[in-house]
This record gives structure tokens, sequence and C-alpha cells, in this order.
């Protein structure tokens, strides 16, 4: 089972900020003959279903603005939230669907500070 | 506009059983496969099941392994968990989940959830 550590825990700060979130796998996830990285990122607000934030490592899904952005490969990847908008506080997930049991992190919160 | 509605969640006794469903519309539900996460209170997200478009093969964490089952009637575009001996840590808000596109693996769109509580 691939093991997705993220970090940090939480994250405090203020709206307009940048916010940086980490997630780092026990194994690859990047598909050598597609050059494809199996990695999600979801957010999730109190009570509420995880919504698709961030596919492939670096595509943004349907209706995500442009202040979210993936990068990373292999085992490290990043997501980052250029400036952080009120709705924007919530916790993030990182996700590996390169293997099954396709696995979650433990999550970020990211709070208002 | 696809929807995942949600329904069945409760109390249930340890090893009692209980069935949750997921109606599906906005999509062609026989074309995609389906899967069921689960979220403990308080805590992060834990895939548990899937199954193909026509429900010929199906898949399974082993956290539940030989105690849940997942099939889907798509002629009634309605995906389903069997929760049979469940266990107080099997105590979770549910989701149905659709894939993106052709990969099990990636979630696009949720069901809102149904809390199951395992407990006598």
């Amino acid at each position: 089972e691939i093991v997705l550590t993220q970090s940090p825990g939480t994250l405090s700060l203020s709206p307009g900020e940048r916010a940086t979130l980490s997630c780092r796998a026990s194994q690859s996830v990047s598909q050598s003959v597609s050059s494809s990285s199996y990695l999600a990122w979801y957010q999730q607000k109190p009570g509420q279903a995880p919504r698709l934030l961030i596919y492939h490592a670096s595509n943004r899904a349907t209706g995500i603005p442009d202040r979210f952005s993936g990068s990373g490969s292999g085992t490290d990847f990043t997501l980052t939230i250029s400036r952080l908008e009120p709705e924007d506080f919530a916790v993030y997930y990182c996700q590996q669907y390169d293997l099954s049991p396709w696995t979650f992190g433990q999550g970020t919160k990211v709070e208002i500070q | 506009e696809v929807q995942l509605l949600q329904s069945g969640g409760g109390l249930v006794q340890p090893g009692g059983s209980l069935r949750l469903s997921c109606a599906a519309s906005g999509f062609t539900f026989s074309s995609y496969a389906m899967s069921w996460v689960r979220q403990a209170p308080g805590k992060g997200l834990e895939w548990i099941s899937a199954i193909n478009y026509s429900g010929s093969d199906t898949y399974y964490a082993d956290s539940v392994k030989g105690r849940f089952t997942i099939s889907r009637d798509n002629s009634k575009t309605t995906l389903y968990l069997q929760l049979n001996s469940p266990r107080a840590e099997d105590t979770a808000v549910y989701y149905c989940a659709t894939p993106r596109g052709g990969i099990y693996g990636l979630f696009e769109y949720w069901g809102q959830g149904t809390l199951v509580t395992v407990s006598s």
C-alpha cells in the first residue's frame, strides 16, 4: 500500500496570502510510459463531501479557479493556492490512484490566522 | 448535471446488517465504474470498494473484504453497499463517488454522504 504523508498538519494564514501544501508518497506514483503522475488533490469543508481540485498532479478539474495549482512528480507533490480567498479555508487531501488500494494523505487544514 | 443521492444510513448493531444506496443521474451510469469512500468521525478519507461498469468485477480494501459487498443495478442507475457484521470501527460517513473518465481511483463526483453508526 502506498502511504501518503502530508505536511504541515495545519497551516495558519490570512486571506490574500499564499499557501503551499506538501504531499510525499512512499513510492513513485508516476507512470513512466505516459509520464503522468497519478496524484490528485481534494478540498473538503465541514459537513461537505470532498471536491476534486487537481488530477494528474497538475491538471485543474472542471470549474476550479486558477489560483489553485499543482506540481511535482515521482514521490513529491505540492498544492499551491496563490492568494487565499475566504472560501479556501478548509482541509486538503492528496490521493494516489496509481496503485490499488487507492490511498489518501491524512490532510492539511488551512485555517484563518 | 451529475447527481448522486445517497440513502440508507443510520444506527446498526455490531454483527447486524445495513444496505446503503446511491441513486445516480445526469450521466450514463452503466458506462462507469463506481466506488465507496468512507470517513470516520474527525478522521481522513478511506477508499473501501469499487465496482466496474457492468458489475462483473469488484474490489475491496482489506479493512472490509469479506464483510461488505458492493453491487449495482444499471436498470435502476443505483449503486449499493451491503454492510454485514459491521464493527464499531466501521462507524463513518460513507460516500459514493464516480471516477473521472475511465480512471477508477480518481473521484470526480461525490454523493452527499450518509452516516453509519455501529453501536449496541
